[in-house]
């Protein structure tokens, strides 16, 4: 069974940083693009960033570019987000969700999203 | 960026009717097109994807249709279950993309 845990949201003020974390089982995590997206209480879904399956490859929502950063260990199953300098609008639940292909796909599970909150 | 606008943005329809959820996009994205839901409290739900494949355990009231810049969930016949919100999404080029999304209530 495929399961996918977010970890690392909480409460931070403007300009501060946040590491986010989602471990994976149940599949072979190094196969398969992974990708975060973000969902503002009561609104719709975007798309945050995106990593291939050997790491080699990154991609970012522009509003996020050159602020947050996206890695993963494949040796421990764990995709890593990286937030800094942190705005209000950054303020969403943040999914974890599974490619279908090495390189990308469409997002076939999700984890249950950890929540980051930017506020003063 | 492929902006993808979906509509209606609330349908509101009883159990056993048909539901047509319409999803357009800003310039062709061939197939690569993938239907979600949401529920409460929930994360997404993988119902179609490549424009009309439905995902593993979903059922066969729901199908996709369409390519290019046009795109339809159908659902044949409304459970109680199906009130949501309905997404699409684009990976045809980089950003990814969403729709706004459709609320399906009673």
């Amino acid at each position: 069974e495929v399961q996918l845990v977010e970890s690392g949201g909480g409460l931070v003020q403007p300009g501060e940083s946040l590491r986010l974390s989602c471990v994976a089982s149940g599949f072979t995590f190094s196969s398969f693009a992974m990708n975060w997206v973000r969902q503002t209480p009561g609104k719709g879904l975007e798309w945050v960033s995106a990593i291939t399956g050997s790491g080699d490859s990154t991609h970012y929502a522009d509003s996020v570019r050159g602020r947050f950063s996206l890695s993963r260990d494949n040796s421990k199953n764990t995709l890593y987000l990286q937030l800094n300098s942190l705005r209000a609008a950054d303020t969403a639940i943040y999914y974890c969700a599974k490619g279908t292909y090495i390189n990308g796909g469409h997002f076939d599970y999700w984890g249950q999203g950890t929540l980051v909150t930017v506020s003063s | 960026e492929i902006v993808l606008t979906q509509s209606p943005a609330t349908l509101s329809l009883s159990p056993g009717e048909r539901a047509t959820l319409s999803c357009r996009a800003s310039q062709s994205v061939s197939s690569y097109l993938a239907w979600y839901q949401q529920k409460p409290g929930q994360a997404p739900r993988l119902l179609i994807y490549d424009a009309s494949d439905r995902a593993t355990d979903i059922p066969a009231r729901f199908s996709g249709s369409g390519s290019g810049t046009d795109f339809t969930l159908t659902i044949s016949s409304l459970e109680p279950e199906d009130f949501a919100v309905y997404y699409c999404l684009q990976r045809s080029s980089w950003p990814i993309t969403f729709g706004q999304g459709t609320r399906l209530e009673i």
